[in-house]
């Protein structure tokens, strides 16, 4: 049974066009997550939601647009494709927050990637 | 920013070998992280420790976290060849839970 799911594993397409990225998860989590991973394979945070709210709004291009229709999706959204958009997109999911003391933190469960190339 | 910065960046050796990996930041974290990526696949958790100066095995992997809370090791003992991927620590920011800021990433090779 996949965990997190993502499609397509691979994009290519040609500069200037709009695609979308589809993820889902069946683990019961309530906040997901998308993630860029470049060439040098340094991963960053794009955006997160909880229960369908926007709380995590990187300093990201507002042709990225990531839109969550329930707490079991994430999809993301992009218009007029650059070249520097191409990367490997993954997405994630977790519960929210658990707490050890003064510690903070959650467990992220990562889908696939997929690999966007744009010509 | 907070920036977590790995070394090395790569690492090649041998199988039966002992290897460190090191994730340094001048930012205290909440908790930190180790991840393990193979080709192709997303990032798997293979620990989180949350006190300073914790240790944590797992199997042939033992982690460190430092007294200060701003540097991590991950240390293997004989290094197999599914020991094979690329390792990334991330961190927590004290106060938020919710941002995983992630380090620049040891691609270790272990050749049988």
């Amino acid at each position: 049974d996949t965990a997190v799911s993502q499609t397509p594993k691979y994009l290519v397409t040609q500069m200037g066009n709009d695609k979308s990225i589809k993820c889902e998860q069946n683990l019961g989590h309530d906040t997901m997550y998308w993630y860029k991973q470049d060439s040098k394979k340094f991963l960053k945070i794009m955006f997160s939601y909880n229960n369908k709210e926007l709380i995590i709004n990187e300093t990201v291009p507002n042709r990225f647009s990531p839109k969550s229709p329930d707490k079991a999706h994430l999809n993301l959204h992009i218009n007029s494709l650059e070249l520097g958009d191409s990367a490997v997109y993954f997405c994630a999911s977790s519960h929210l927050a658990r707490s050890s003391g003064v510690s903070s933190y959650n467990e992220q469960f990562f889908g696939p990637g997929t690999r966007l190339t744009v010509l | 920013t907070q920036l977590l910065e790995q070394s090395p960046q790569f690492l090649s050796i041998q199988e039966g070998e002992n290897l460190t990996v090191y994730c340094n930041s001048s930012s205290v974290f909440s908790s930190l992280q180790w991840y393990r990526q193979e080709p192709g696949e997303g990032p798997v958790l293979l620990v989180t420790v949350v006190t300073g100066g914790e240790v944590k095995k797992l199997k042939r992997l033992t982690f460190q976290f430092g007294d200060a809370r701003k540097d991590s090791s991950l240390h293997i003992t004989a290094a197999q060849p599914g020991d094979t991927g690329l390792y990334l620590c991330a961190g927590f920011s004290s106060g938020s839970a919710r941002q995983l800021t992630f380090g620049s990433g040891t691609q270790l090779t272990v050749l049988p």
